[in-house]
């Protein structure tokens, strides 16, 4: 039990344009979920806590407005990265949980390239 | 505030020799305490948790870890590695008070070698 899909697991997309990446539970309800961020041979970074039915809960230091979080079920989190830039390449993994403390379960990763 | 050290970047280890990986955490609360294994271009898989009780915590793969509230740690181990074993794995802890939020250590990069 307790897993999560997100899509896609990779991307690439020109500079300027806008990528969405998505994160579904797919046996669970999860009213908050968490999008991370990692680059290569780094540990995950917290960027934002997302809340089912409203504002996302951003990090010191990440822009809202360039990582905008929509979770509009409570099945359902998307990251949209807006006018990415080829620094915005990264791989973003999601997360959630069931239950405080069962463990967080991560997606598989989306590997983002902007070129 | 609550912070997560891996004190070990890197851990090469022969092929069915035992091998640890050093986890300390700072937190003036009582934290929730997990290890998640890594592998190339994937998300994190969850190794064991400790919540409370038993301070010796069993996981997948052979793995286990101690908690020892005394000396802040939380170090994972397994009696005999495999290729396969070879990772990036990750302390991570959380609590109530941070929204549950999950705090990551640097990471150790575990290197089999056959």
């Amino acid at each position: 039990g307790a897993v999560v899909s997100q899509h896609p697991s990779r991307v690439i997309c020109k500079s300027g344009t806008s990528v969405k990446i998505e994160c579904r539970s797919l046996d669970f309800q999860a009213t908050t979920m968490f999008w991370y961020r990692q680059f290569p041979k780094q540990s995950l970074m917290l960027m934002a806590t997302s809340n089912e039915g409203s504002k996302a809960t951003y990090e010191q230091g990440v822009e809202k407005d360039k990582f905008l979080i929509n979770h509009a079920s409570l099945t359902l989190s998307t990251l949209t990265v807006t006018s990415a830039h080829p620094e915005d390449s990264s791989f973003y993994i999601c997360s959630a949980s069931p239950t405080a403390n069962y463990g967080y379960t991560f997606g598989s990763g989306t590997r983002l390239t902007v070129v | 505030a609550q912070s997560v050290t891996q004190l070990d970047s890197q851990v090469p280890v022969f092929e069915e020799a035992p091998v640890e990986l050093r986890c300390n955490y700072s937190s003036s609360v009582s934290v929730y305490l997990f290890w998640y294994v890594q592998y190339p271009n994937q998300g994190l898989q969850l190794l064991l948790k400790y919540l409370s009780g038993s301070t010796l915590v069993k996981g997948i793969n052979g793995f286990e870890a101690e908690f020892n509230k005394s000396q802040t740690s939380f170090h994972l181990r397994k009696p005999s590695v495999h290729i396969s074993d070879t990772a990036e794995y990750f302390c991570a802890v959380s609590h109530k008070a941070a929204g549950n939020k999950l705090t990551f250590g640097g990471g150790t990069r575990v290197l089999v070698k056959p």
